[in-house]
């Protein structure tokens, strides 16, 4: 199996540029989730799915960030519009029902 | 709000010394987990805890959750450069969701040859 796979694995974009980030789990997990990684915060939990179906999205910033996942083998996260303190690692992650998290490799993002 | 505190935040030792590395809460947990974040990449599980008290042994990394499953420990013999890396600790609610999954801010640990 591949693992996760994240595009783009960085991204340097301006202020007020839209962003998407792309996520496609491992075949078979049921379960999505969508972490952000700053020095300052540690890794916070933005939004996870169960079957398709958006969960909890409690940890998303503001209305600025917007996540879907259409299918079992795809998911984005979108930033629009971006600011510079949305700077950082971006994680999707996948699982069955056994608790562990499977990460991918990250998205960077930079917006200047 | 659940809080995991890992303690030391930074670690710097040479290769062949041991260390011992905390992630304590006021909040106790059904599991613990441990992951190690290479550069440039994912955190990768190491070890899931599940009993209080209960001792797992991966090779040189011992891992201990508290009886109250309130903290746990990593400690690690003879350090190797190849240790080197952010370990964090994450903590799973009782009757939640996989979704209540609570990590630290991870204990930065470097291992000089």
């Amino acid at each position: 199996d591949a693992g996760v796979i994240q595009s783009p694995r960085h991204e340097v974009t301006e202020m007020g540029q839209e962003v998407t980030l792309r996520c496609k789990p491992i075949s078979g997990h049921d379960y999505l989730f969508w972490y952000r990684q700053t020095m300052m915060r540690g890794l916070e939990l933005l939004i996870y799915f169960n079957n398709n179906v958006p969960i909890d999205d409690s940890g998303m910033p503001e209305d600025r960030f917007s996540a879907k996942m259409p299918n079992a083998s795809f998911s984005t996260l979108k930033i629009q519009p971006s600011e510079p303190r949305d700077s950082a690692v971006y994680f999707c992650a996948s699982t069955p029902r056994t608790g562990e998290l499977f990460f991918g490799e990250g998205s960077r993002l930079t917006v200047l | 709000t659940q809080l995991l505190e890992q303690s030391p935040q930074f670690l710097s030792i040479q290769e062949g010394e041991n260390l011992t590395v905390y992630c304590n809460s006021s909040s106790v947990f059904s599991s613990l987990q441990w992951y190690r974040q290479e550069p440039g990449e994912g955190p990768v599980l190491l070890v899931t805890v599940v009993t209080g008290g209960e001792v797992k042994k991966l090779k040189r990394l011992t891992f201990q959750f508290g009886d109250a499953r309130k903290d746990s420990s990593l400690h690690i013999t003879a350090a190797q450069p190849g240790d080197t890396g952010l370990y964090l600790c994450a903590g799973v609610n009782y009757g939640g969701s996989q979704g209540n999954l609570i990590f630290g801010k991870g204990t930065k640990l470097s291992v000089k040859p």
